[in-house]
């Protein structure tokens, strides 16, 4: 079965830029979009599309999706963006997530 | 408002069974594919099962085939999940979520959940 495979955690400082990878096989094939799940709430749709932002979604959330691997960029973190985040792809009817990065903003 | 709500979890021995329900609104729920996403206290997000806009195609990830199934009544705005022979792996928190575009699979509006726990 497919799987995607994102770091355990990320650490990044206030106003700086913080990456976030997804790895899956041939991932650049598929489309990849990205959820942000904060403590005791349900996810919300970051990223779509591998690149597009949801109406209501700060332009500092980013997203590229080539070869193996999908990436969520967030520019100028705040600290309202620490947060878990999943990467998500379809592949042959299943729908994968990525086990989850917790984003942490210190 | 475009809003989905979950209703049915509660606690349930193992080997029982639990429907959940999802209720929809603010949006023509017909016309979208809907999913169930689970996740597991401190784990991250597992899809469990989704279907098409008239039923006639419903997928499930393998840990559930043959004993949870997906349903939905398009006069009611409803979706439901059916969850017979239920294992403690399966205590979750389940979410509702609309398929905003099969093609793409991405899912834009989600329900606050509601809780399933397993336990003798």
């Amino acid at each position: 079965s497919y799987e995607l495979t994102q770091t355990s955690s990320v650490s990044v400082s206030p106003g700086q830029t913080a990456s976030i990878t997804c790895s899956g096989d041939k991932l650049g094939y598929k489309y990849a979009c990205w959820y942000q799940q904060k403590p005791g709430q349900s996810p919300v749709l970051v990223i779509y599309q591998d690149n597009k932002r949801p109406s209501g979604i700060p332009e500092r959330f980013s997203g590229s999706n080539s070869g193996n691997t999908a990436t969520l960029t967030i520019s100028a973190t705040q600290a309202m963006d620490e947060a878990d985040y999943y990467c998500q792809a379809w592949d042959s009817s299943n729908v994968v997530f990525g086990g989850g990065t917790k984003l942490t903003v210190l | 408002e475009v809003q989905l709500v979950e209703s049915g979890g509660g606690l349930v021995q193992p080997g029982g069974s639990l429907r959940l329900s999802c209720a929809a609104s603010g949006f023509p729920f017909s016309r979208y594919w809907m999913s169930w996403v689970r996740q597991a206290p401190g784990k991250g997000l597992e899809w469990v099962a989704n279907m098409n806009q008239d039923g006639t195609e419903k997928y499930y990830v393998d840990s559930v085939k043959g004993r949870f199934t997906i349903s939905r009544d398009n006069a009611k705005n409803s979706l439901y999940l059916q969850m017979n022979s239920l294992r403690a792996e399966d205590t979750a928190a389940y979410y509702c979520a609309r398929v905003y575009d099969w093609s793409y699979y991405y899912m834009d509006v989600w329900g606050k959940g509601t809780t399933v726990t397993v336990s003798s």
